[in-house]
Formats: structure tokens, sequence, C-alpha cells
């Protein structure tokens, strides 16, 4: 069963850095993409970017561009978004998706980001 | 880059169908789409491939109450035999390049 198990839910201040994981499970990790979407509360999906763990080759979303940073480590079948210095409007529900053909095939349960003062 | 339309709701009783359309921008009008289902307080789960020509291929698991089809470019999601656990957001995706666009998602509500 493929499986995509994400971190937990996190609480920082603002200017604080984080990193968040996603770990796949149940199919051979090095052979699809991952992506990682943002859903800022109430609102919609939105595409970040994605990499793929075989040689960490990472696209980003205009949007994202020098906001995050994507990154994978084969050994342990793990993908990691991550944020320098974190931002009130970073607060949002993060998900990571295996990308089979072009396309999200299964999601990761979400991360919840609550950057608060 | 393409642009996705989607309806902000839709709704219809249980029993009944409904059929949700995302439209796809100028230019992009033979683009391959997505759709998800998002239901209430959960993570968004992948329903089905959408071609320009209507075939679909669906996901694990998905009920086969859930159809697509298209027509121009306009792509469509059919749910028949409306259940109450259809009520939810669903998003439909394409992508150009490097780049991947989700449309606004369309609320269906469960009479």
């Amino acid at each position: 069963e493929v499986q995509l198990v994400q971190s937990g839910a996190d609480v920082k201040k603002p200017g604080e850095s984080l990193k968040i994981s996603c770990k796949g499970s149940g199919y051979t990790f090095t052979t699809y993409w991952i992506a990682w979407v943002r859903q800022m509360p109430g609102k919609g999906l939105e595409w970040m970017g994605i990499i793929h763990p075989s040689n960490s080759d990472t696209r980003y979303s205009p949007s994202f561009q020098g906001q995050v940073t994507i990154s994978a480590d084969k050994s342990i079948s793990t993908a990691y978004l991550q944020w320098s210095s974190l931002k009130a409007s970073d607060t949002a529900m993060y998900y990571c998706a295996r990308s089979g053909g072009n396309y999200p095939d299964y999601w990761g349960q979400g991360t919840l980001v609550t950057v608060s003062s | 880059q393409p642009v996705l339309t989607q309806s902000s709701s839709a709704s219809a009783s249980l029993g009944s169908s409904v059929k949700l359309t995302c439209t796809l921008s100028s230019g992009h009008s033979s683009y391959i789409i997505a759709w998800h289902q998002q239901q209430p307080g959960k993570a968004p789960r992948y329903l089905m491939k959408l071609e320009g020509s209507g075939s679909y291929n669906t996901g694990s698991g998905v009920p086969d109450r859930f159809s697509g089809s298209s027509s121009g470019a306009d792509r469509y999601l059919t749910i028949s035999n409306l259940q109450s656990e259809d009520e939810a957001d669903y998003y439909c995706e394409t992508w150009d390049s490097n780049t991947h666009v989700f449309g606004t998602g369309t609320k269906v509500t469960v009479l």
C-alpha cells in the first residue's frame, strides 16, 4: 500500500526556521516525483514545487521560488520542505503528494504550520 | 501558463447526479487534467486523470459512481448516485512545462 506520512503539526514564531518531512513507503521512492502543495486557511490548493528523489532534480512554482527549499534523502525515502525565516503568512496546511504521470496520485495527510508571535 | 476555471458551488439531492465543470483557458484546450476530492478536514484524494478525448483513468479505490468526460476546453466530473460522503470540495489540476496549476475548487453540497 502506497503511503506518504508527514511530520506533525508545528507552531513557530516569525523569523524562525522549520523543516517538515514526508516519508514514502509501499513503492520505489526513487521512481516518482514528490510535490508539495500549500493550502492556506479556508482557501484552495497551491502547487509549490516538485522534486525527483533519485537525483534531487527540483522545480519551483515562480510564486514560491526563493521562499522555500525542497530537498530529499533517498536513503530514508523522505522528502522535505523548509523555511529559513518564517512569516505569519506561511501559516497553512502543507501536503506532500506522489506525482505519477505528471499529477499527484497519492497524498500525505498534511502538516499544519502555524506562525505566530 | 494555463488557467482553470471552476464554479464555486454545486448542489444536488442524495441519490441524484451532479456534473462539475473545469474550463481550460484559451490555447490550452487539449490539456490533460486531474480531478481531486477534498472532504471536510481531510487531505485531498486523487480521483482521476481526464484527457481531452474524454478518456479517463480513476485512482485506486475510486467508486465507479465517479466518471469523466470532455468537450472542447471543458472537462467534466460527474458523480452519480450522490452519497453523503461526496459532500466535498473538488479541484481540477493541470500542468505545463515545469509548473502545475489548480482550479479554485467547487464545493458540492448534498441536499
